[in-house]
């Protein structure tokens, strides 16, 4: 049972490049959730998907787009990176929304 | 300004002592209050979880407390382990309907032999 899978691990990128950061979770929740964290800041929430076919924004979107593709897939794309989006980023899964979120080992991502 | 705040920043203490971290938060309405524990280098795991209706829940050697008169939360940690070397975050749930939460920036604990 792997939890929570994101890939890639690691990845550097230049300044204007794009790419998309891929979550997997086999615990079949419901909602799934993208965040960032820098640090000395606690976890801020980019975006989330309550249920399989929505989205919505959370408290820092600006320059990300994401994709449900199905309810155990949740992607986050950077069209345009820039540097002040270097950060780790984490998925993350639960049953409900008010249950414990599940995380995965997250995503390092330094833009040059 | 973030409402959850936690301290210390960091702490170091020795291995088979307790140690106590403390979070507070102005964030209303309040769901729930929940305690994850942070590897370097890996995901949180949660520990607890607290409705505002309960005071104390415990996970093996982690005792939450939860004061929601005074806005208030502490986990203990009992005769520490190396392995309880980690980043300690205190997260609020915002009543809301899609339970946003507030993230601490977490206290780092050090365990040394």
């Amino acid at each position: 049972n792997a939890g929570v899978t994101q890939t890639p691990k690691f990845q550097v990128l230049k300044t204007g490049q794009s790419m998309t950061l891929q979550c997997a979770q086999d615990m079949n929740h419901n909602s799934m959730y993208w965040y960032r964290q820098d640090p000395g800041m606690g976890l801020r929430l980019i975006y989330y998907s309550a249920s399989e076919g929505t989205t919505d924004k959370g408290e820092v979107p600006n320059g990300y787009n994401v994709s449900r593709l199905n309810k155990r897939e949740f992607s986050l794309r950077l069209e345009s990176a820039a540097p002040s989006q270097t950060s780790v980023y984490f998925c993350a899964s639960s049953e409900t929304h008010n249950q414990p979120q599940h995380f995965g080992d997250g995503t390092r991502l330094s833009i040059l | 300004k973030n409402q959850v705040e936690q301290s210390p920043q960091s702490l170091i203490i020795l291995e088979g002592k307790n140690c106590t971290l403390q979070c507070n938060y102005t964030v209303s309405p309040f769901s729930n209050l929940r305690w994850y524990k942070q590897d370097t280098g890996r995901g949180p795991v949660s520990l607890t979880i607290m409705t505002f209706s309960e005071n104390t829940k415990s996970n093996g050697r982690y005792t939450a407390t939860l004061d929601a008169d005074t806005k208030q939360s502490s986990l203990h940690i009992t005769a520490s382990q190396l392995s309880d070397s980690a980043s300690y975050i205190c997260v609020v749930s915002v009543t809301d309907s899609w339970g946003k939460l507030q993230f601490g920036a977490g206290t780092q604990v050090v365990v040394t032999p």
